[in-house]
C-alpha cells in the first residue's frame, strides 16, 4: 500500500539558509499535518491543511511557512535556519479531518550547522 | 491549552516482565490513539479507543479508555525485544490536530 512520501530525508544547512520538505499524502487523503520532532521529544504539530486550506496552526515560527498544492502535496519551507531549527519533521495525512488515524511519513531529518 | 501527559518517561524491563504506561488529558477526549516509534523511526498507529471504558487487545498490547474519556493506558504482557520503542498516547483537539503525550521509552533487556 502506498504509504506517506517525504523528501528529502536528510538535510544539512547552514545557519540563515533555507530549507524546503516535501510531503506526498497518501493518495485520497485530504489532511496534511506537519510536525517537529527534537531529540527525546514528542512530536510537536506545526500547522495542518485540508483539502489545500490551512486547517490548524501551532507552534511553527513565522520564519516557517508551508502550504498544500492542487496534487495535494504539501511543502514546508524554513527559512533563516537558526541552530534550533535541528530536528526530525515528520509529515503525517488522514482521510478525515479531526476524526481518522495518521499516517506518518519516515520523516526528515535537518541538521543545522 | 489541552494537554496530553504521560507517565512514565521512561522504563526498563527485563524480557518477560510486564509493562505499563499511562496516558491523561486535561480535556475529554473524543477518541485516543496510540502509537508506537521504534529508535530511528516515525510513528506508527496501533490503535484508537473511542467509546467509554473500551478495552482493546492486540495480542500481547491491552489498551484501555477510561470511563471518563480523560485517561488511557496500553499494558503489555511477557515483554520481549521487539517491544522496544516510544509508545505515545494521542489526543486529538477540537481542531482535529492530534495532540501527543510526551511518550514512554520502553527498554527491554533480554
Amino acid at each position: 500500500a502506498a504509504g506517506v512520501i517525504q523528501s528529502p530525508r536528510h538535510l544539512i544547512k547552514e545557519k540563515r539558509e533555507t530549507a524546503t520538505l516535501k510531503c506526498y499524502p497518501i493518495p485520497r487523503h485530504d489532511t496534511v499535518y506537519w510536525y517537529q520532532q527534537g531529540p527525546g521529544q514528542d512530536p510537536q504539530f506545526l500547522i495542518s491543511f485540508y483539502e489545500k486550506m490551512q486547517s490548524d496552526k501551532g507552534s511553527i515560527p513565522d520564519r516557517f511557512s508551508a502550504q498544500q498544492f492542487s496534487d495535494y502535496h504539501s511543502e514546508l519551507n524554513m527559512s533563516s535556519l537558526e541552530l534550533g531549527d535541528s530536528a526530525l519533521y515528520f509529515c503525517a495525512s488522514s482521510a478525515r479531518l479531526g476524526a481518522n488515524v495518521l499516517t506518518f511519513g519516515a520523516g526528515s531529518r535537518l541538521t543545522v550547522l | 491549552g489541552q494537554q496530553v501527559m504521560q507517565i512514565p518517561q521512561y522504563q526498563h524491563v527485563q524480557e518477560g516482565e510486564d509493562f505499563t504506561t499511562y496516558c491523561n488529558s486535561s480535556t475529554t477526549l473524543s477518541n485516543i490513539q496510540w502509537y508506537k516509534q521504534r529508535p530511528g523511526g516515525h510513528p506508527v498507529f496501533l490503535i484508537q479507543l473511542v467509546k467509554s471504558g473500551e478495552v482493546k487487545k492486540q495480542k500481547r498490547l491491552t489498551f484501555q479508555f477510561g470511563e471518563a474519556k480523560k485517561n488511557s493506558s496500553l499494558h503489555i504482557t511477557a515483554t520481549q525485544t521487539t517491544d522496544v520503542g516510544t509508545y505515545f498516547c494521542a489526543g486529538p483537539s477540537n481542531t482535529g490536530k492530534l495532540i501527543f503525550g510526551q511518550g514512554t521509552t520502553l527498554q527491554v533487556k533480554p
